[in-house]
């Protein structure tokens, strides 16, 4: 079945950058891209960017422009997620999410928590 | 950039009919989706595509979308259906966009 496994909770100081893992299993990793969502605590989705896995191609939110990079390892059916120049602001659960067929967001990774914190 | 207007909070006793509405701009000439998320899960796919809905779903979960609002209508609410549910769009300038999410209680 399709699974989307996450890497673990990181605590980091602001001003670090955080890379979070999303390895999948059960499909044909090529033929499908990634989204990464985030929800801080008690509030909303927010759509950060996704990546094309066949080609590396990647969009991504205004909003984070310049401060994240997707990534993706074909070999180990991994996506990656490296958020720079973290502020408390970017403490949140970040979730990976398959598109189907590029629509709508299928399958979903269980969450990574980043806190960010002095 | 492209805003999609949920209420913040909608309340309905089972066995009634729940409706939640999404707001945007000509968003009847785009595809919506709606996600169901429960306490601590990841969010859930309920309805895409304004009105399909997956295999999984029941039917008592349904969508439309015209002119300025898409809404999700969930019939014979049951106690299980309390969660938060959001809408999403594509926009025409390469981004994906959500709702600010909508908590159903149910009474």
């Amino acid at each position: 079945q399709v699974q989307l496994v996450q890497s673990g909770a990181e605590v980091k100081r602001p001003g670090a950058s955080v890379k979070v893992s999303c390895k999948a299993s059960g499909y044909t990793f090529s033929s499908f891209g990634m989204h990464w969502v985030r929800q801080a605590p008690g509030q909303g989705l927010e759509w950060m960017g996704w990546i094309n896995v066949g080609d590396g191609d990647t969009e991504y939110s205004k909003k984070f422009q310049g401060r994240v990079t997707l990534i993706s390892d074909t070999s180990a059916t991994t996506v990656y997620m490296e958020l720079s120049s973290l502020t408390s602001e970017d403490t949140a659960v970040y979730y990976c999410a398959r598109p189907w067929l590029g629509t709508y967001f299928d399958k979903w990774g269980q969450g990574t928590l980043v806190t960010v914190s002095s | 950039s492209y805003v999609l207007t949920q209420p913040p909070s909608v309340s309905v006793a089972p066995g009634q009919t729940a409706t939640i509405t999404c707001g945007g701009n000509s968003i009847g000439t785009k595809s919506v989706h709606w996600y169901q998320q429960k306490p601590g899960q990841a969010p859930v796919v309920v309805v895409y595509d304004d009105s399909a809905r997956p295999s999984l779903i029941p039917e008592r979960f349904s969508g439309s979308n015209s002119a300025n609002t898409a809404t999700l209508t969930i019939t014979r609410v049951e106690a299980g259906d309390e969660a938060d549910y959001y809408c999403q769009v594509y926009t025409n300038s390469d981004q994906w966009v959500f709702g600010g999410g909508t908590t159903l209680t149910v009474l």
